[in-house]
């Protein structure tokens, strides 16, 4: 499969704990997109990286949030003390280089936070 | 504020019917435009897409048409199949912007 992956697919947790999730962009793709979806809307935009650089974070992702795509290749999200309202499903999404604006998405990793 | 929108939340057709489905916009500046699938617990897939100097675009039995002069977008989706039973977003990508802005979706069932 050369899609987008995206580990865990779901994870629950107790309010208070960290979590990280990571993605797995499409082979080559240099552009990486961090969205979250709630549940009945469509996807916000958290943050984008080309290559390893975080080149945009929108006012979404708190202090408690960090992305890093360290090597340009996966990346990383990590929520910090979680609370109930960051349970949501969050999706990556790649493109493949400078021009290209379709993105195409992962499945998701599904948060529940109790 | 700015917005992509979608004109209703849900959309009933007949199996084998052709649908529709539209979508608003309200940023002039916006010069890209996809229509996204998103099934039950899974990530978006991507339909089709059409850039702002394009009026229309063919697919596999979808056409996306999109009118500037009123800021509107749609999706036809010919000879339905229970397989496109799904949500629809529409999605803009405004000029200089890398972030992809969603309206809210449109939930297409297929009656069999």
């Amino acid at each position: 499969d050369t899609g987008v992956s995206q580990n865990p697919r779901h994870k629950i947790t107790k309010r208070g704990q960290n979590v990280t999730f990571r993605c797995d962009p499409i082979s080559e793709h240099n552009r990486l997109y961090w969205y979250r979806q709630t549940l009945g809307q469509g996807p916000e935009f958290l943050t984008y990286f080309q290559n390893e650089a975080q080149l945009e974070k929108s006012r979404l992702l708190s202090d408690r949030f960090s992305a890093e795509r360290p090597k340009g290749s996966f990346s990383t999200l990590e929520i910090q003390r979680t609370e109930q309202g960051d349970s949501a499903m969050y999706l990556c999404a790649s493109s493949p280089r400078e021009g290209a604006k379709t993105q195409y998405f992962g499945p998701g990793t599904r948060l529940l936070v109790l | 504020g700015e917005s992509v929108g979608l004109h209703l939340p849900t959309l009933s057709v007949q199996e084998g019917d052709n649908s529709i489905i539209n979508c608003a916009y309200s940023n002039s500046a916006s010069d890209y435009f996809i229509w996204y699938k998103q099934e039950s617990g899974k990530g978006p897939q991507f339909i089709i897409d059409i850039r702002s100097n394009m009026d229309k675009r063919q697919g596999q039995r979808v056409t996306v048409l999109l009118n500037k002069t009123v800021k509107h977008l749609s999706l036809q989706i010919a000879a339905t199949q229970p397989g496109d039973s799904a949500v629809y977003f529409c999605a803009e990508k405004r000029q200089g912007a890398q972030k992809l802005v969603f309206g809210q979706g449109t939930r297409l069932t297929i009656n069999p």
